[in-house]
C-alpha cells in the first residue's frame, strides 16, 4: 500500500513569506503528526491531529498552525517566515493507539 | 530540557564488529521505546521497540536493552554492515506521545 506523501518535496521561501505543507496519510491512518528536524536538534514535535482535531501540540510559536481535513490528509502552515524555521518538516502518520509512527520523505524548507 | 538525549552525534565502527548506540532519558513515565533509522532524502524508518516491562528485545542482527534504574537504553548491531549507515533516532513513549533524541549517525567501514 502506498506510503505517506508529503509535497512538496523541496521549497524555497524568503523571510516574512508562508508557507503550507501538505501530508497524504497511509490509508487507514487517522492519527497524523508533524515533526520539525534541524541539524543537531533532532525531532522536534510540532503537532498532532486525530479526527480533524488537534490532540498534542509541542512548544513552537504561533506562527506554526496545522489542520485535518475528512479524508485525514494534513496540512501545516508557517506565517512571517524566519531564516530559522529553514527546516526538513516531517509528517508521521499511525493508527490510533499505536505505538510505531510511519513518516513521509519530509518537505525541505529552506527560508532565505 | 531534554528529556531523551542520545549523547554521541556519530559513532563509526569497521564492518563485521558491533555497533552499540546509546540513548538516556530523563522521565521515568516513558512506557515503550523505539529505534528508528533514517537515510539521507528519506524519512524515518522503524527499526526495533521495547517495552518498559522488558529489558531485552532482539530482532535478528538488532538488540535493544533497556536499564530502567539507569534510564538507559542502547542498540546493537552484530555484524554492522555498511548498509548499516545511517542516522539513528531512539524515541520514548508517554501515552503514545513520542519524543526524539537528537539521533547518531553510524558509519559503518567496508
Amino acid at each position: 500500500k502506498a506510503g505517506v506523501t508529503q509535497t512538496p518535496r523541496y521549497l524555497i521561501k524568503t523571510r516574512g513569506q508562508q508557507v503550507t505543507l501538505s501530508c497524504s496519510p497511509i490509508s487507514g491512518h487517522r492519527s497524523v503528526s508533524w515533526y520539525q528536524q534541524t541539524p543537531g536538534q533532532g525531532l522536534q514535535f510540532l503537532f498532532e491531529y486525530f479526527s480533524e482535531t488537534q490532540r498534542n501540540k509541542g512548544n513552537f510559536p504561533g506562527r506554526f498552525s496545522g489542520r485535518q481535513f475528512s479524508n485525514s490528509r494534513s496540512e501545516m502552515n508557517v506565517s512571517t517566515l524566519e531564516l530559522g524555521d529553514s527546516a526538513l518538516y516531517l509528517c508521521a502518520s499511525s493508527v490510533s493507539g499505536a505505538n510505531v509512527l510511519t513518516f513521509g520523505a519530509g518537505s525541505r524548507l529552506t527560508v532565505l | 530540557d531534554q528529556q531523551v538525549k542520545q549523547n554521541s552525534p556519530s559513532l563509526s565502527v569497521q564492518e563485521g564488529r558491533i555497533s552499540i548506540l546509546n540513548c538516556d532519558y530523563t522521565n521515568s513515565m516513558f512506557d515503550y521505546f523505539l529505534w528508528y533509522k533514517k537515510y539521507p532524502a528519506e524519512g524515518p524508518t522503524f527499526l526495533i521497540s521495547i517495552s518498559s516491562i522488558k529489558d531485552k528485545n532482539e530482532d535478528g542482527r538488532f538488540t535493544v536493552f533497556l536499564n530502567k534504574s539507569a534510564k538507559h537504553l542502547s542498540l546493537h548491531i552484530v555484524p554492522s554492515q555498511p548498509g548499516d549507515s545511517a542516522v539513528y533516532f531512539c524515541a520514548a513513549l508517554i501515552e503514545g506521545k513520542s519524543t526524539f533524541g537528537d539521533g547518531t549517525t553510524l558509519t559503518v567501514k567496508p
